[in-house]
């Protein structure tokens, strides 16, 4: 079984673009939710999407936006890039919407804002 | 508020040694604390984890330690080999994953 799937792995932007990733779930899981990971740091929540809604949303600007598609496969949009927006963004997949049962980790997409 | 202090920063430890990795949190809503190993370029991947219900929990060589009064739970990696060498991440979950800070744990040979 495949696990969960990001593309790109890596990306450069310049800044004032827009940036789309994207993201697979491991099959079965309906719950997608995206960490933002500076380096150095660890993994900041972004949002959840549980059955192609959105069921919660952490501290980040409305620049970043977000959604579930019906195979619940989930794309993660960033507009207006900042030099600050580079870091790793990952996805998390799990079965279910509480997230106190597993969650599986993408590998990532490193983003890069020049 | 929704946070989880982890210490020490960073970690060295001989091989065959003992890795102690500590964490704290504030909301009692907590309700799974699971621990994330990342290597370089790579995602987190799951541990080990356990409920509050539970003071201790034992998968092979790694065993968490929890103090539901304290507030507190550790992560104690026994006979710690250089393949352990990685950066470690408590974790504290309600809807969405709360992370400590990490800790860059580099076993020696």
């Amino acid at each position: 079984d495949a696990g969960v799937t990001q593309s790109p792995t890596h990306l450069i932007k310049t800044r004032g673009q827009h940036v789309t990733l994207r993201c697979s779930p491991i099959s079965g899981h309906k719950s997608v939710s995206w960490y933002q990971q500076v380096l150095g740091q660890g993994p900041q929540f972004i949002f959840q999407y549980y059955e192609k809604e959105e069921r919660g949303r952490g501290n980040f600007p409305d620049r970043f936006s977000a959604r579930q598609f019906p195979n619940y496969s989930s794309e993660l949009n960033v507009n207006a890039l900042l030099l600050g927006d580079s870091a790793l963004y990952l996805c998390a997949s799990s079965l279910t919407v509480t997230m106190n049962t597993e969650a599986f980790f993408g590998q990532g997409t490193r983003l890069t804002v020049v | 508020q929704q946070q989880v202090k982890q210490s020490p920063q960073s970690l060295i430890v001989q091989k065959g040694g003992i890795s102690i990795i500590n964490c704290a949190y504030e909301n009692t809503a907590f309700d799974y604390f699971p621990w994330y190993q990342q290597f370089p370029g790579k995602g987190p991947a799951l541990l080990i984890a356990i409920r509050p219900d539970v003071s201790e929990k034992k998968e092979g060589r790694f065993t968490i330690s929890f103090n539901k009064s304290a507030k507190q739970f550790s992560l104690h990696i026994m006979d710690s080999q250089p393949g352990d060498s990685a950066t470690y991440f408590c974790a504290a979950t309600t809807r969405q994953l709360t992370f400590g800070s990490g800790t860059q744990l580099t076993v020696l040979p």
